[in-house]
């Protein structure tokens, strides 16, 4: 099992750029979640799937989509960049209490 | 509303003594515990859980938990520390709604000297 896999490790963006950050899981977990790492500030959710076509907002999704066509995958969306989402972009997946996270993305907005 | 608080930014202890990193937490109705560790550039990973039953929860590596109601807390525990624990903790509790949704502390970083 490759676990919980996110791609890419890191990125630059300009302010307005939009990009998507995947994230893809394979053991078969019905709940996934995106989570931002801020220094001091631990993680916090930005949006969760609880399974394939149900999403919802977590504490901070302002600025962020996300789908789930499929268990597998769940890729966040930045619409349009902003220096405020500089910050390392987590997601996981969770099976009965335990959540497994990914690496990590290391986005930097200029 | 649930929290989690860690209040120490930074735990420094010396290679072989006893480690000890806190956590309290607010919930409503029974709490679901968690100590998650972050080494450098790398994801988060589980250490234990406590959801019901003994106190005192054993998890990876070689830490423990201690469970207190009372007083809130559930502080993570090690008799002998290592270099290589050296790291990141986040203590999280779990949402009381169905969503199962983690709510984590700020995060304490432990240094282990030699």
């Amino acid at each position: 099992n490759a676990g919980v896999t996110q791609t890419p490790k890191f990125q630059v963006l300009k302010t307005g750029q939009s990009m998507t950050l995947q994230c893809a899981q394979d053991m078969n977990h019905e709940y996934m979640s995106w989570y931002r790492q801020d220094p001091g500030m631990g993680l916090r959710l930005i949006h969760y799937s609880v399974g394939a076509g149900i999403t919802d907002q977590g504490e901070v999704p302002n600025g962020y989509n996300v789908s789930r066509s499929t268990t597998e995958d769940f890729p966040l969306r930045l619409l349009s960049a902003a220096p405020s989402q500089t910050s390392v972009y987590f997601c996981a997946s969770r099976w009965t209490d335990t959540q497994y996270f990914g690496p990590g993305t290391r986005l930097t907005v200029l | 509303a649930q929290s989690v608080a860690q209040p120490e930014d930074q735990v420094n202890v010396a290679e072989g003594n006893p480690l000890t990193v806190k956590c309290t937490y607010s919930v409503s109705g029974n709490p679901y515990l968690f100590w998650y560790v972050q080494y450098p550039n790398r994801g988060l990973q589980f250490l234990l859980k406590y959801i019901t039953g003994d106190n005192l929860v054993k998890g990876s590596y070689g830490f423990e938990a201690e469970f207190n109601k009372s007083q809130t807390s559930f502080h993570l525990k090690k008799p002998s520390a290592l270099v290589s624990d050296s790291a990141l903790y986040f203590c999280a509790v779990r949402d009381a709604s169905n969503t199962g949704k983690l709510i984590f502390g700020q995060g304490t970083t432990l240094q282990v000297k030699p």
